[in-house]
């Protein structure tokens, strides 16, 4: 079935620094991926989104990567600042589906 | 400001009640949906309606029944409730790009 899922559940990084957040999925026929970014008592802000025939996509200090071979999804974030501490999800869309189904969410925590 | 907006914010309630959640949303958007957040975070759909018709049903239980009364607004009614439905619930809404703009959520506590 199809699953959407993260490899680490927790990210620390330092303040300045960049980081990765990962995720893989298993449905091939994925053809629309998205990020959000959750702060604690809120809803899911939206961050990014790129189509499968893009590998690549950039927005104000993230970037999307996408690998379609491996099924691997990516967000990076330059330069990371604490108001960038939130859970980030993924998630990815079917074609013709009407629904996104979400990964299990990385926790980014900031160290000053 | 424009937005999805939910009420109440929190919700605690006994065993066996039933209660409602609203969801509205000033976007002009078509679709609107309902997610489950489990204490894990883990973020699973519930229901779907596109102006005013169901459209994603997943396996949620019927005691749960979502309601329509017009494109701007979705509501949730939970009949007999049980301590596993203790969650936070999002309302979301899209319009013809897939992005989801999501409401600030429901935290509901079953005791």
């Amino acid at each position: 079935g199809e699953s959407v899922g993260l490899h680490l559940p927790t990210l620390s990084v330092q303040e300045g620094d960049n980081s990765i957040i990962n995720c893989a999925y298993s449905n091939s026929a994925s053809d629309y991926f998205i990020w959000y970014k959750q702060e604690s008592g809120k809803g899911p802000q939206f961050i990014i989104d790129i189509r499968s025939n893009m590998d690549k996509r950039q927005g104000q200090r993230v970037t999307v990567l996408l690998n379609k071979t491996v099924k691997h999804l990516s967000l990076q974030i330059a330069a990371t600042q604490p108001g960038d501490s939130a859970v980030y999800f993924c998630a990815e869309n079917s074609q013709g589906a009407q629904k996104l189904v979400f990964g299990q969410g990385t926790r980014l925590t900031i160290n000053p | 400001d424009t937005a999805v907006s939910q009420t109440p914010k929190y919700l605690v309630t006994q065993m066996g009640n039933d209660k409602s959640i609203k969801c509205e949303q000033n976007l002009g958007h078509d679709t609107m949906y309902w997610y489950k957040q489990d204490s894990k975070k883990f973020l699973k759909i519930m229901f779907s309606y596109n102006n005013k018709e169901l459209i994603i049903n997943e396996t949620v239980p019927n005691r749960f029944s979502p309601k329509s009364p017009d494109k701007a607004h979705l509501n949730l009614h939970i009949n007999s409730l049980e301590l596993g439905d203790s969650a936070v619930y999002f309302c979301a809404s899209r319009f013809q790009g897939l992005e989801q703009y999501f409401g600030p959520g429901t935290r509901l506590t079953v005791t």
